[in-house]
C-alpha cells in the first residue's frame, strides 16, 4: 500500500530565510504526488502537484518541489519565506487503487518568525 | 472556481446524539470524501463517493455512515455521538479522473463532543 512520511512534525524559520518541507513516499509505480497548504481555520488549498514530465515542480505561492525518484521524495521548497506563509503543510500521494484515494502525511506545521 | 461548502464551521454536540455534517459541491464533481483531521495524524479518509447512492468505506469508517441522494451533496451522519469523535472534518470533491488535479476542499467543520 501507498503511504507517506513528513519526517518533521515543525519547523521554525525566519522570515526571508528559505525553508524546505521533506516529503518520503512508498509507492511501486510512477507516483502522482501533491502538497497543499492549510492556513488557520480553514480547508486545504492545492498548492502544486506531480504526475508526470520536468522533476521540478512549480505551484502557487512561490513554491516549487522536485521529485526524486532514486530517494522516493519529493521535497517542497521556497527560496524566501514571508509571514502568511505560516501554516501546516500536508504532503500526498495519490492512491491507484478503486477510485483513487489521496494518502496524507501527517503534516508539518509551519512558524515563520520576525 | 469549484466550491466545495460545509455548512456549519463550529459544532457543539452532546455524547450520544445524531449528528449531520453537511457537504455541498457546485461543479458537478462525480467524486465526494470526508476525511478527519487529528493533529500528528493529518488526514484519514472516513467514507467517499464515487457517484449518487454510492458509498465506499475509508481507512476509519467506524461510528460513521454516509448520505448521498443528490450529486451535488454528501453527509456524514455520526449514528451516537462520542467524545473521541472530537475532531475537524473535512469534505473533498474531485472529477473521477482526480489524481489530475487533485481534490478541492471545504473549510472544514470542527466539531465538538461533549
Amino acid at each position: 500500500a501507498q503511504s507517506v512520511t513528513q519526517p518533521d512534525i515543525h519547523i521554525t524559520v525566519s522570515e526571508g530565510a528559505s525553508l524546505e518541507l521533506r516529503c518520503n513516499y512508498s509507492y511501486g509505480a510512477t507516483p502522482y504526488l501533491f502538497w497543499y497548504v492549510q492556513s488557520p481555520g480553514q480547508g486545504l488549498q492545492l498548492l502544486l502537484k506531480y504526475f508526470s514530465g520536468d522533476t521540478l515542480v512549480q505551484g502557487i505561492k512561490g513554491f516549487e518541489a522536485e521529485f526524486k525518484r532514486s530517494q522516493s521524495s519529493f521535497n517542497l521548497r521556497k527560496p524566501s519565506v514571508h509571514w502568511s506563509d505560516a501554516a501546516e503543510y500536508f504532503c500526498a500521494v495519490f492512491s491507484t487503487d478503486s477510485w483513487g484515494k489521496l494518502q496524507f502525511g501527517a503534516g508539518t506545521q509551519v512558524v515563520v518568525t520576525p | 472556481d469549484v466550491k466545495v461548502t460545509q455548512s456549519s464551521r463550529y459544532l457543539v454536540k452532546r455524547t450520544g446524539e445524531k449528528v449531520f455534517l453537511e457537504c455541498v459541491q457546485d461543479m458537478d464533481h462525480e467524486n465526494m470524501f470526508w476525511y478527519r483531521q487529528d493533529p500528528g495524524l493529518g488526514l484519514r479518509l472516513i467514507y467517499f463517493s464515487y457517484d449518487v447512492k454510492m458509498k465506499e468505506k475509508g481507512d476509519i469508517p467506524e461510528g460513521y455512515s454516509v448520505s448521498r441522494e443528490k450529486k451535488e451533496r454528501f453527509s456524514l451522519i455520526l449514528e451516537s455521538a462520542s467524545t473521541n469523535q472530537t475532531s475537524m472534518y473535512l469534505c473533498a470533491s474531485s472529477i473521477p479522473q482526480g489524481f489530475g488535479y487533485g481534490y478541492t476542499f471545504g473549510s472544514g467543520t470542527r466539531l465538538t463532543v461533549v
